[in-house]
């Protein structure tokens, strides 16, 4: 297992079109959770999945954002109908919580969105 | 919603000074305090998980306590080196979340 994997680690789209990330975690990890993170601030959460149930969604995710945990394999987020506010560095981590939440995070390398 | 505030945003030091940052948060319903250094172009690193009242956790040259009463955790840094320069992000998780919050991070620049 090589960690976390996000793809495109790049995406530069055009205001209004659609794009999806793709997030695949450690293997053995039931949680996955998606994080945004634009210039000058910390990680932000969007959401989280308990294997593939989406168990809490921040009120950052507007309806033009939709994650999908199929199986409880890897993960997408999809961002329909982009606006420029929407680029940042999106980062999807993932963890084995088996109790309490006393467990680090593996994070992938993040997908970078450019919306112009 | 929970604060977790973190200062200096951002910090440049010389080579073989040693320095610290400090991490904010509610001092209330404590579970779990969390360290990450990020380097450009990289993937978040864990450093430390923390969760006892008093801890202190080294790794290397990098050290971190807990104070969880009063609600803040200090990283420290010895003989800072460039491979050092990074944004060291802290996180907090309470025991009603299932998440980590994340403060804004210290970003480090270590000039050799």
């Amino acid at each position: 297992d090589t960690g976390v994997s996000q793809n495109p680690r790049h995406k530069i789209t055009k205001r209004g079109q659609n794009v999806t990330f793709r997030c695949d975690p450690i293997s053995e990890h039931n949680r996955l959770y998606w994080y945004r993170q634009t210039l000058g601030q910390g990680p932000e959460f969007l959401t989280y999945f308990q294997n593939e149930a989406q168990l809490e969604k921040s009120r950052l995710l507007s309806d033009r954002f939709s994650a999908e945990r199929p199986k409880g394999s890897f993960s997408t987020l999809e961002i329909q109908r982009t606006e420029q506010g929407d680029s940042a560095m999106y980062l999807c981590a993932s963890s084995l919580v088996l109790g309490g939440g006393a467990v680090g995070y593996t994070f992938g390398s993040g997908t970078r969105l450019t919306v112009v | 919603i929970l604060n977790v505030e973190q200062s200096p945003q951002s910090l440049h030091v010389q080579e073989g000074d040693s320095t610290n940052f400090t991490c904010s948060f509610p001092s209330s319903n404590f579970y779990a305090l969390h360290w990450y250094r990020w380097e450009t172009a990289k993937s978040p690193e864990a450093l430390f998980v923390m969760t006892l009242n008093g801890d202190e956790k080294k790794k290397g040259r990098i050290s971190a306590t807990l104070n969880t009463k009063e609600g803040y955790s200090y990283l420290y840094i010895k003989g800072s080196q460039p491979e050092d320069s990074a944004t060291y992000l802290c996180a907090f998780y309470n025991n009603a979340g299932n998440m980590l919050t994340f403060g804004g991070g210290t970003r480090l620049m270590v000039k050799p």
